[in-house]
């Protein structure tokens, strides 16, 4: 079956535009997180969507950063006015529960340049 | 809280030598433990993980690893390498639905 996709695969922006990733999670899987990825880093957790409750934004850097999920499908997350420092691998994934056992499925990622 | 210490950035190992990557943890609860390497410009995909039971855990790819309640660690071994499984190897771990992440091991596997 088909697997986490994102889009676009890559991204080259100027300093001070908006830019929005999508992420498409795995049909079924209630939870869906998004990380940022910056070179040579671990895994920065950004946000978590679980089903129809509100998310969990504690990881978000700045008021510049936000997410949408629609339902249980696709997420999109915007990074307003963005600066060099959020060059970076965005990375989505989701998961059949929000339990901690579960396994993650991770998309290809996004990499987005900010000149 | 909790915290994931991956010791080595790279390992750098011949083709069919055995190799160890370290992880340790810092947690004050019972964690569950997870192993996901990443290929070249791919996401990360599970190798194995440790919920409960038996402590070695065996995953895909001829790799294994040892949750080690007594030292916090939870190494990942292979006996012998091949050159496809040069990648980012990430430790994670989790209680509850946000996981923490090590920083990650490059592997380089030479022929």
């Amino acid at each position: 079956g088909a697997g986490v996709s994102q889009s676009p695969s890559n991204k080259v922006t100027e300093k001070g535009k908006d830019v929005e990733l999508r992420c498409d999670p795995i049909s079924g899987h209630t939870a869906l997180y998004w990380y940022r990825q910056r070179l040579g880093q671990g895994l920065e957790f950004l946000i978590y969507f679980q089903g129809n409750s509100a998310p969990d934004k504690s990881g978000l850097p700045s008021d510049r950063f936000s997410a949408e999920r629609t339902g249980e499908s696709v997420s999109t997350l915007t990074i307003q006015r963005t600066q060099q420092e959020d060059s970076a691998v965005y990375l989505c994934a989701s998961s059949l529960g929000s339990g901690g056992h579960n396994e993650q499925f991770f998309g290809p990622g996004t990499r987005l340049t900010v000149l | 809280a909790q915290s994931v210490t991956q010791l080595d950035s790279q390992v750098p190992v011949f083709e069919e030598a055995p190799v160890e990557l370290r992880c340790n943890y810092s947690s004050s609860v019972s964690v569950y433990l997870f192993w996901y390497v990443q290929y070249p410009n791919q996401g990360l995909q599970l190798l194995l993980k440790y919920l409960s039971g038996s402590t070695l855990v065996k995953g895909i790819n001829g790799f294994e690893a040892e949750f080690n309640k007594s030292q916090t660690s939870f190494h990942l071994r292979k006996p012998s390498v091949h050159i496809s499984d040069t990648a980012e190897y990430f430790c994670a771990v989790s209680k509850s639905y946000i996981p923490t992440f090590g920083r990650g091991t490059s592997l380089i596997v030479h022929p």
